[in-house]
């Protein structure tokens, strides 16, 4: 089993609507996850953490955590053209500081 | 704050050369750094980890005599990918953690590579 699983295949939303990402883990101590936005031939910049189970809004962005169910989720709110990227879940390993990512997830926000 | 840079941003070599790639911590120290891989349309994949002062752990299938990584200073990384054929072509990316900064890793804006 990957440590880290996003399985969905691309996601195309209309502008305005919702975009709803998740993402499953092995790894029951692991304790910091994180969703990271990465544009076409950029590098990846981090959108979201969090650390504890619920919901943590950030914007229009929402990201929603259950250990007890090993998932991590992503919700983007009033979705624009301009959030149209591969979006990566990251775990971190348990016992040291690597993260574990996800191999992503590609949104397109049709205008 | 917490900016990480890389140099150069792109890099064509001739097969068989040597390329060294920095990462710099701009305004924070870098407790750990990381060198990631990325193929076209591919994930991200995990080289190496490198703590200041000491030798660098690589992943399972990345060879250390290929891929030399030096942690010189809390500051500032190398990868130098030595002896470099067409198939080391890739977008390489390093990162970095700060000290107390729960895990969340900094990424640097990637280098291109290319090798002819």
């Amino acid at each position: 089993q990957k440590e880290v699983e996003q399985n969905s295949g691309p996601l195309s939303v209309p502008e305005g609507a919702i975009a709803s990402l998740n993402c499953t883990y092995s790894d029951r101590g692991s304790q910091s996850f994180f969703w990271y936005r990465q544009y076409s031939g950029k590098s990846p910049e981090l959108i979201m953490f969090i650390y504890s189970n619920g919901d943590k809004e950030d914007g229009r962005f929402t990201a929603q955590l259950n250990k007890a169910s090993q998932y991590v989720s992503l919700l983007i709110r009033d979705s624009q053209p301009s959030d149209s990227a591969t979006y990566l879940c990251a775990v971190n390993v348990y016992g040291n500081n690597r993260l574990a990512f996800g191999k992503g997830n590609q949104v397109v926000v049709i205008p | 704050g917490a900016v990480v840079s890389q140099h150069p941003s792109r890099v064509i070599c001739k097969s068989g050369t040597s390329v060294k790639i920095e990462c710099r911590s701009l305004d924070f120290q870098a407790t750990t750094m990381f060198w990631y891989r990325q193929f076209p349309k591919q994930s991200l994949m995990l080289m190496a980890t490198s703590n200041e002062g000491s030798k660098a752990t690589y992943e399972q299938g990345v060879e250390k005599d290929k891929f030399l990584i030096n942690h010189a200073s809390l500051t500032l990384s190398t990868l130098t990918v030595t002896s470099a054929h067409p198939e080391d072509s890739s977008f390489y990316i390093c990162s970095a953690t700060r000290l107390l900064a729960s895990n969340e890793q900094f990424f640097g804006p990637g280098t291109r590579l290319t090798v002819l």
